[in-house]
């Protein structure tokens, strides 16, 4: 049981190259999220999925895009990669919604934008 | 969906003593959870509070929740060097959304 693992770990992108991040989850979650993490800044929710097919825009979702084709697995993309989004990327999932569920996170990936 | 605040950003203690990590929020909550995060690694859930509670305690870990003030806090009693970590309260709302604050940055020297 792996948990949430997150691949790539670390990346190193030029400006306007584009990327997937890929998140998955071994737990059967149905809820699954995307955060970015700056200094000083806590997280920041980017996109969500509260099942298969389904995807909603977070605190800061532009410059960026989600699919959850199979419930296991959340991607992240970078459309045209910008310097403003290099940080650390964590996803996460919850069993269900009713927010009284805890969020289990990936070890999250570090992404560097030249 | 709010953001909680964490208070203080950072805490240095020896071993052996307490730490207390203190969280602010703005409006209405369903409930409030608490993390923490190791160098390098993702967050871990370390407790859940319900807003009709008003403590609950899990091995040395002791959270209170305070509605009226809007606040809520962490004690980590007999604190050990591998409770090193950066601490972040989460308020939720009726929604679907965490949202964290900075977190406090705790430093249990042995």
């Amino acid at each position: 049981n792996a948990g949430v693992t997150q691949t790539p770990k670390f990346r190193v992108l030029k400006t306007g190259q584009s990327m997937t991040l890929l998140c998955a989850q071994d737990m059967n979650h149905e809820y699954m999220y995307w955060y970015r993490q700056d200094p000083g800044m806590g997280l920041r929710l980017i996109h969500y999925s509260v099942g298969e097919g389904t995807t909603a825009k977070g605190e800061v979702p532009d410059g960026y895009n989600v699919s959850r084709l199979k419930k296991q697995n959340f991607l992240l993309g970078l459309e045209s990669a910008a310097p403003s989004q290099t940080s650390v990327y964590f996803c996460a999932s919850t069993i269900g919604g009713g927010g009284n569920q805890p969020q289990h996170f990936g070890d999250g990936t570090r992404l560097s934008i030249l | 969906s709010q953001q909680g605040e964490e208070d203080p950003q950072a805490l240095s203690i020896q071993e052996g003593e307490n730490a207390t990590m203190n969280c602010s929020y703005k409006t209405s909550i369903n409930n409030l959870q608490w993390y923490r995060q190791n160098s390098g690694r993702g967050l871990v859930h370390l407790i859940l509070i319900r807003s009709n509670e008003r403590e609950k305690h899990s091995g040395r870990l002791r959270v209170t929740l305070d509605t009226s003030k809007k606040s809520s806090s962490l004690l980590i009693t007999a604190s050990r060097a591998a409770d090193t970590a950066s601490y972040f309260c989460a308020p939720r709302d009726a929604g679907n959304m965490l949202t964290f604050g900075g977190g406090t940055r705790l430093m249990v020297k042995p």
